[in-house]
């Protein structure tokens, strides 16, 4: 398997943009998470889907974000409109099962840049 | 509230020598701890996970044990290379439903030849 594949790596993006990440969680996994990682604030949850369905949305700081997954295979988070405190590298993850029962895999993260 | 806490942030050593990551949480009624090594610029990746019911898991020259009790955690690494410079996060399920995990911040290894 390939692993979790997020695209794009690296995104650059103005202030007032619509940004959309995606990813491809590991085939036949059925949570996905979307984390946020910066310098001051370390790794942080953002929201869980269980069964492609939005489980807990309770760490997605404000309206502006909103993710979705239309299918077992493909989850976006977007972001309207971007600002610049939205910069940071944003990790999509899956797992076979509930964390409390096995290992959680990380994607390679997407670096957001907003200017 | 689980908190997770890494000490020290940042930890220099020469090329050889055995060392000691530190973990601590808060909520003792865990039911695993994972480990997990991210190079710079790169994603993470899962070193070791112990279930509650465990006190050690080894793979190569990594060693994790865990202590629910006392809320800590350790990852001994042996015969430290150059090549385990990375940061090193360890993370539990962020409440009793396990659904998710909460991160400590890590701790930057650095080793030098």
């Amino acid at each position: 398997d390939a692993g979790v594949i997020q695209s794009p790596r690296h995104e650059v993006t103005e202030m007032g943009q619509e940004v959309t990440l995606r990813c491809k969680p590991i085939s036949g996994h059925d949570y996905l998470f979307w984390y946020r990682q910066t310098m001051m604030r370390g790794l942080e949850l953002l929201i869980y889907f269980n069964n492609n369905v939005p489980i807990d949305d309770s760490g997605m700081p404000e309206d502006r974000f909103s993710a979705k997954m239309p299918n077992a295979s493909f989850s976006t988070l977007k972001i309207q409109p971007s600002e610049p405190r939205d910069s940071a590298v944003y990790f999509c993850a899956s797992s076979f099962r509930a964390p409390i029962y096995t290992e959680q895999f990380f994607g390679p993260g997407t670096r957001l840049t907003v200017l | 509230k689980q908190e997770v806490t890494q000490i020290p942030a940042a930890l220099s050593v020469p090329e050889g020598e055995n060392l000691v990551l530190n973990c601590s949480f808060t909520d003792s009624a865990i039911y695993n701890l994972q480990w997990f090594r991210q190079d710079p610029g790169k994603g993470l990746t899962s070193l070791l996970l112990i279930q509650s019911s465990q006190r050690e898991q080894t793979s190569g020259r990594l060693n994790a044990s865990l202590d629910k009790s006392s809320g800590r955690s350790t990852l001994y690494i042996a015969a430290s290379q150059p090549g385990d410079s990375a940061t090193y996060l360890c993370a539990v399920p962020i409440n009793q439903a396990g659904t998710a995990l909460i991160f400590g911040k890590g701790t930057t290894l650095s080793v030098s030849s």
